[in-house]
Order: C-alpha cells, then structure tokens, then sequence
C-alpha cells in the first residue's frame, strides 16, 4: 500500500504543451509539497501545502500551478512546458509543518523536447 | 533560513570498508537534521534524523550519525558497507519554527566497489 504514489512516473512531452502530475498520500498528514530535483541530483523545493492552503511558494515561474483539493492530494499543473522544466518531480507529505520528516513519492521523470 | 553543505560529491570505497559522508549546516535557529538515501530511479527514503536527546542517533541499514553542535556538523557512518549501499545520499535540516522548510544538500554519491 503506497504512502505517497505520485502520476505518472514518465512523461514525455513537446514544448507548449500543458501536463499534469497527481499526487496522493494515504498517510493522513497535513503538509504536502513539490520538489524538483535537477540533472545535477539537487533537490528544491516549489510548493507547500499544509491542509489545503499554500505555505510555501518559491520562485518558480507562474506556468506551474499547484492545486490541492484536499489535504491527501496536491496535484501540480505545468502550462506551456519549456525544454528546462525537463527533471524529476517529486511530491512529499510529513505529518505537519513541525519536527517530522517528510515521505517521498517514487517521482515522475519530466522530459521536454 | 537554513542551508546545508555535503562537502563530498562523490565518495568511492571498497566492500565492508567503512565510510562517512560530510555534512555542516547553517542555522540561526535551533535544527532538525536528516539523512536521506535515493536509489537510482526511486524516490527518496530516511535513512535517520535527529530531532532532540541523544546526539548519537542509529538508522536503518546499519548507518549512524552524531549532530555536533559546536561544529555544526551531522555526519554519516557505516562500520562495513556492502555493494547494496551503493546510492545518493541527502543531508536535510529543518528549522525548529513552525513553518519552516526543509532543505536538501547537494548529495553525496556512495559507490561501492568489490
């Protein structure tokens, strides 16, 4: 039974295209985010949602658009994709904002071309 | 803010030598601190953390680590590696406030060779 199951794993798309990743976490926690993790391995954070609401916004462009219509889901919407979106996006839940670590989902591997 | 350095990109060793993997971070407040593993094509999975008490702290698989705090340092050990060990591995810190994000380091890539 998957704790945090992330749609889907690849995606391959064109430039200008409009895609979106689900997320799921089973785990009743409060806090879901969005990382990016680029080819070089390092991880950024995007998002943070803590029971529905946003918390946590960094400077990503505005083509990327979070939504969760429920705290066991965040959902991350990418309007006209470019060549350097291309990366893996993980989603992420932790039980609150406070002292606990945060579960990962498996990924999904965005390429562009 | 809060921001962590692996001070080793890469780390190569030999079967059932033992390893340790660097990591210093940098807070103005009081932390919570992380060790992460990612094997290739999955997602990423605690290895351990310290929140509080012991600064001594044990993981899954063998691997510890000690927060010092006067060196602003949570390294990671194994005794014996094995072959299976063979991963990137992420130091991650979170400030004490509420609300406060966790932040990754750079990774650390452990290959282990026979």
């Amino acid at each position: 039974d998957t704790a945090v199951s992330q749609t889907p794993k690849y995606l391959v798309t064109q430039m200008g295209n409009d895609k979106s990743i689900k997320c799921e976490q089973n785990l009743g926690h409060d806090t879901m985010y969005w990382y990016k993790q680029d080819s070089k391995k390092f991880l950024k954070i995007m998002f943070s949602y803590n029971n529905k609401e946003l918390i946590i916004n960094e400077t990503v462009p505005n083509r990327f658009s979070p939504k969760s219509p429920d705290k066991a889901h965040l959902n991350l919407h990418i309007n006209s994709l470019e060549l350097g979106d291309s990366a893996v996006y993980f989603c992420a839940s932790s039980l609150n904002q406070g002292r606990t670590e945060a579960f990962f989902g498996q990924g999904t591997r965005l390429t562009v071309v | 803010a809060q921001s962590v350095t692996q001070l080793d990109s890469q780390v190569p060793v030999f079967e059932e030598a033992p390893v340790e993997l660097r990591c210093n971070y940098s807070s103005s407040v009081s932390v919570y601190l992380f060790w992460y593993v990612q094997y290739p094509n999955q997602g990423l999975q605690l290895l351990l953390k310290y929140l509080s008490g012991s600064t001594l702290v044990k993981g899954i698989n063998g691997f510890e680590a000690e927060f010092n705090k006067s060196q602003t340092s949570f390294h990671l050990r194994k005794p014996s590696v094995h072959i299976s060990d063979t991963a990137e591995y992420f130091c991650a810190v979170r400030g004490e406030t509420s609300g406060s994000r966790l932040t990754f380091g750079e990774g650390t890539q452990l290959t282990v060779n026979p």
